[in-house]
């Protein structure tokens, strides 16, 4: 069974300092990744998607990476600021039109 | 603008009672999903279409049902078999295949039972 795995649940940082969410996954035969953000009470927003045979994606602040062979990717956040501060989660897609999510990891920036 | 939009925002169920939620999308992607959320979990899928008048069951379909006679519309039904329905309802679609599949999801439909 495919799982999907984010550790920690909840992480608070000070405004300003770099900070990195990690995401785990079970099964390597992925087909991509993708980072979401969540803010309370709405929908996912999309940030990055890593397609199986990238190691990595950017977009302004954020870098995404993607190692298949341990099962992990990483979401990178420079200079974090408070309007950061929101659930992210990640979701794999593997080869029969499903993604799986993990739990998330709600940040705090504390201004 | 192109989105996904969901109606109600919020949802009152009473015992027994079916309710429908509405997702309503003009990207013109053909493969809608919906997905359960409670809080501190992940999203879980309930029932999923590629194409028109075609839907597979997800994890979670038992209590749901799904129609998708348009592209652009993709209700769902949560039946009085559904015994613990209060969560947050996430209506997705997507696009591109395989490795480039990208998914998009509209603002969410909060389900409470009264």
């Amino acid at each position: 069974k495919q799982e999907v795995t984010q550790i920690p649940a909840a992480l608070s940082v000070p405004e300003g300092e770099n900070l990195v969410l990690n995401c785990s996954f079970t099964d390597s035969a992925i087909y991509n990744l993708q980072w979401f953000r969540q803010d309370p009470g709405k929908g996912l927003t999309s940030l990055l998607l890593i397609q199986s045979s990238q190691r990595e994606q950017t977009s302004g602040r954020l870098n995404a990476s993607l190692d298949k062979s341990s099962g992990r990717s990483t979401l990178y956040i420079a200079a974090s600021q408070p309007g950061d501060s929101a659930t992210y989660l990640c979701a794999v897609r593997y080869n029969f039109n499903k993604f799986y999510f993990g739990s998330g990891t709600k940040l705090n920036v504390k201004p | 603008d192109g989105g996904i939009t969901q109606s109600p925002k919020y949802l009152f169920r009473k015992e027994g009672q079916n309710v429908t939620l509405s997702c309503e999308q003009n990207l013109n992607h053909d493969a809608m999903y919906w997905y359960r959320q409670d809080p501190g979990q992940g999203l879980r899928l309930i029932y999923y279409s590629q194409i028109v008048n075609d839907f597979q069951k997800g994890d979670i379909a038992e209590g749901y049902s799904v129609s998708r006679e348009k592209k652009e519309s993709f209700p769902l039904t949560v039946t009085s078999a559904q015994k613990n329905p209060t969560a947050f309802y996430l209506c997705a679609s997507s696009i591109g295949s395989h490795r480039t599949e990208k998914l998009f999801f509209g603002s969410g439909t909060q389900l409470s039972v009264l």
